[in-house]
């Protein structure tokens, strides 16, 4: 229990669907991450958010589109996706970025 | 874009020996960052070290960093089964972004 909740931890979606991952943590920290895992490339930074704000969108698709309503919540909505999104999606929270806690991932397939 | 880059790519070691991994990056840092991640689960971080500082010890693992070189070691001493998975180094260059590099996938024979 790493105190960063992801879910769904599995998710299967058509290219048409509009699905939503969801993350929670329970830490108190500032700031909330995305970071996209795919095989055999680095974690690549999605986007951050501080206190609710975000502060970065690394060049992401707006298939992709993130919420976070609050310092605890993070949402990242998706839509029109591509099977080469399938990935691990993962989330994690900070204190003024030092260190990292990650939740345990969602495993997306885009069919 | 990637900054930290993990050295070798796979290591296969015996149980009970060292392992050892690199790390180089590129740019500027207010601190380095390992992590381990067991297949399909999240990131755990192991250990921070600052931009000042050059090495420091948790239970078995010991990092390095040298600055000048920009490039950062983990040992982990008497292996075990348990420590087979990926780490990863990222740094911290104080602008909200934490960059990973592609990890090292240790395995450790029984």
């Amino acid at each position: 229990e790493t105190g960063v909740t992801q879910t769904p931890r599995h998710l299967v979606m058509g290219m048409t669907n509009k699905k939503s991952l969801k993350c929670e943590q329970h830490l108190g920290h500032n700031a909330m991450y995305w970071y996209k895992q795919s095989a055999k490339k680095p974690l690549e930074l999605m986007f951050v958010y501080n206190f609710k704000e975000q502060t970065e969108n690394n060049s992401v698709p707006s298939r992709f589109s993130p919420e976070c309503p609050n310092s605890s919540h993070l949402f990242l909505h998706l839509h029109t996706l591509q099977p080469e999104d399938s990935a691990l999606y993962l989330c994690a929270s900070s204190q003024e970025a030092k260190p990292l806690f990650f939740g345990e991932g969602s495993r997306l397939t885009v069919l | 874009s990637q900054q930290g880059e993990e050295d070798p790519q796979a290591l296969s070691i015996q149980e009970g020996e060292n392992a050892t991994m690199n790390c180089s990056y590129k740019t500027s840092i207010n601190n380095l960052q390992w992590y381990r991640q067991n297949s399909g689960r999240g990131l755990v971080h192991l250990i921070l070290i600052r931009s000042n500082e050059r090495e420091k010890h948790s239970g078995r693992l010991r990092v390095t960093l040298d600055t000048s070189k920009k490039s950062s070691s983990l040992l982990i001493t008497a292996s075990r089964a348990a420590d087979t998975a990926s780490y990863f180094c990222a740094t911290d260059a104080s602008d909200d972004k934490i960059i990973f590099g592609k990890g090292t996938r240790l395995h450790i024979l029984p």
